[in-house]
């Protein structure tokens, strides 16, 4: 089974704060993911990347960068923290267009 | 643009009964759809996919699909619910001709009452 790890379940930060969240992924995929979830939104994709080093933006990346270093590793970051970053993050990772997704338990972030 | 609609926030249904969460889709070539389910304070899992073919699909738990291409539907149905269904759906679109980009509708709470 694919396993899709977050590095943190729950994390409290206060504004103007730099935050990483780790994401790792143990099946070679090509592609991962990060989505931030907010009731009666859905999901909505900050960044992806289809290979090391590379990155696209998703539908709302302001406020957000990402590395992608390793194959297996993909990290958003927010560069300083705000009230309105309070959600739950959810990384997830696929390997071509006909696959799933595969998502990790997710991180809610609390910015106070 | 792709888009997806779940008409419904919240579903009831009995213990026993069948289940059905709708799903409509807006893509300008051939989707591919997935659905998901989440349980409390965890990730999504995937439940089944469409991508070519058969238009019923069968996926985990007992759970199947029907991709109706005029009505650009893919609702989500279980012929007896159970309360462990009890839980959040997010049907997802993939458009092939926009690269690897899923489009996640609002999401639809089940209830299952015993």
């Amino acid at each position: 089974d694919v396993k899709v790890t977050q590095s943190s379940r729950y994390l409290v930060k206060r504004t103007g704060e730099k935050v990483f969240l780790e994401c790792v992924q143990d099946m070679d995929h090509e592609n991962m993911f990060w989505y931030r979830q907010d009731p009666g939104l859905g999901l909505r994709l900050i960044y992806f990347s289809y290979d090391v080093k590379m990155k696209e933006k998703g539908d709302i990346p302001e406020g957000y960068s990402v590395s992608r270093e390793k194959k297996e590793r993909f990290s958003l970051i927010l560069e300083s923290a705000s009230t309105n970053q309070t959600s739950m993050y959810l990384c997830a990772s696929s390997t071509g267009q006909r696959s799933p997704l595969h998502f990790g338990n997710g991180t809610r972030l609390t910015v106070t | 643009a792709q888009s997806v609609a779940q008409p419904e926030d919240q579903v009831n249904v009995a213990e026993g009964n069948p289940l059905t969460v709708k799903c409509t889709y807006s893509v300008s070539g051939n989707p591919y759809l997935f659905w998901y389910v989440q349980y409390p304070n965890r990730g999504l899992q995937f439940l089944l996919k469409y991508i070519t073919g058969d238009n019923l699909v069968k996926g985990s738990y007992g759970f199947e699909a029907e991709f109706n291409k005029s009505q650009t539907s893919f609702h989500l149905k279980k012929p007896s619910a159970l309360v462990s269904d009890s839980a959040l759906y997010f049907c997802a679109v993939r458009d092939p001709n926009y690269g690897q980009n899923f489009v996640f509708g609002p999401g639809t709470r089940l209830s299952v009452l015993p």
